[in-house]
């Protein structure tokens, strides 16, 4: 099965400063049907996976247009313009061919 | 709006199976796949596998085949997860999402292994 790597796992942020978070893959996640199967979700504290970012850079139904999904083939970033404080909790990028696989996560808290 | 509730918290012995529901409501439940993920204590999440709603066909991740069984039943709208042989590692919350994007999530279910 593919790998899929996060980094950094912690990440201190500043409120109002922007965060980035990496994601990669061991192997490419293009699929036959031309599209790129990279899902981010954001986890908060004692709640359910939020996803946040579909198909790399498609935010999902109401999530803030601070975040933004970017890269291709086995390489992914996601970016927070300007952090808040509802931000805080950890986030997972994902593989969405066959067998999904989940990133480690990357925990963000405030400085 | 969609909307998945789970039933409630389980305690097994070791050995034992477990079977967690997920109702559906706010869609044509047989329109869209429902997926299966846990996450142990402190731990990332894991795939388990997915169910078409539609014609019951599935994948399950290698790591729990021949352990895990999906099944929906339309008349409820109701996707169930069912894991047999259980051991203390079992121990996660169990959710539900919906569609391929896990576009929706259930609130969990934890299940608890302990002798």
């Amino acid at each position: 099965d593919a790998v899929v790597t996060q980094s950094p796992l912690s990440l201190p942020v500043t409120l109002g400063q922007p965060a980035s978070i990496s994601c990669r893959s061991s192997q490419s996640l293009v699929y036959s049907d031309g599209n790129t199967y990279l899902n981010w979700f954001q986890q908060r504290p004692g709640q359910p996976p939020r996803r946040l970012i579909y198909k790399v850079s498609n935010r999902g139904s109401g999530v803030p247009d601070r975040f933004s999904g970017s890269g291709s083939g086995t390489d992914f970033t996601l970016q927070i313009s300007r952090v808040e404080a509802e931000d805080v909790g950890v986030y997972y990028c994902m593989q969405g061919i066959y067998p999904f696989i989940f990133g480690p996560g990357t925990r963000v808290d405030i400085k | 709006q969609v909307h998945l509730v789970q039933s409630g918290a389980e305690v097994k012995k070791p050995g034992a199976s477990v079977k967690v529901s997920c109702k559906a409501s706010g869609y044509t439940f047989t329109s869209f796949p429902m997926h299966w993920v846990r996450q142990a204590p402190g731990q990332s999440l894991e795939w388990m596998g997915r169910i078409n709603a539609g014609n019951g066909d599935t994948i399950y991740s290698e790591r729990f085949q021949g352990r895990v069984t999906l099944t929906t039943d339309t008349s409820a709208n109701t996707a169930y997860m069912e894991l047999n042989s259980l051991r203390s590692d079992d121990t996660a919350v169990y959710y539900c999402a919906y569609r391929s994007g896990l576009d929706c999530w259930g609130q969990g279910t934890l299940v608890t292994v302990s002798s």
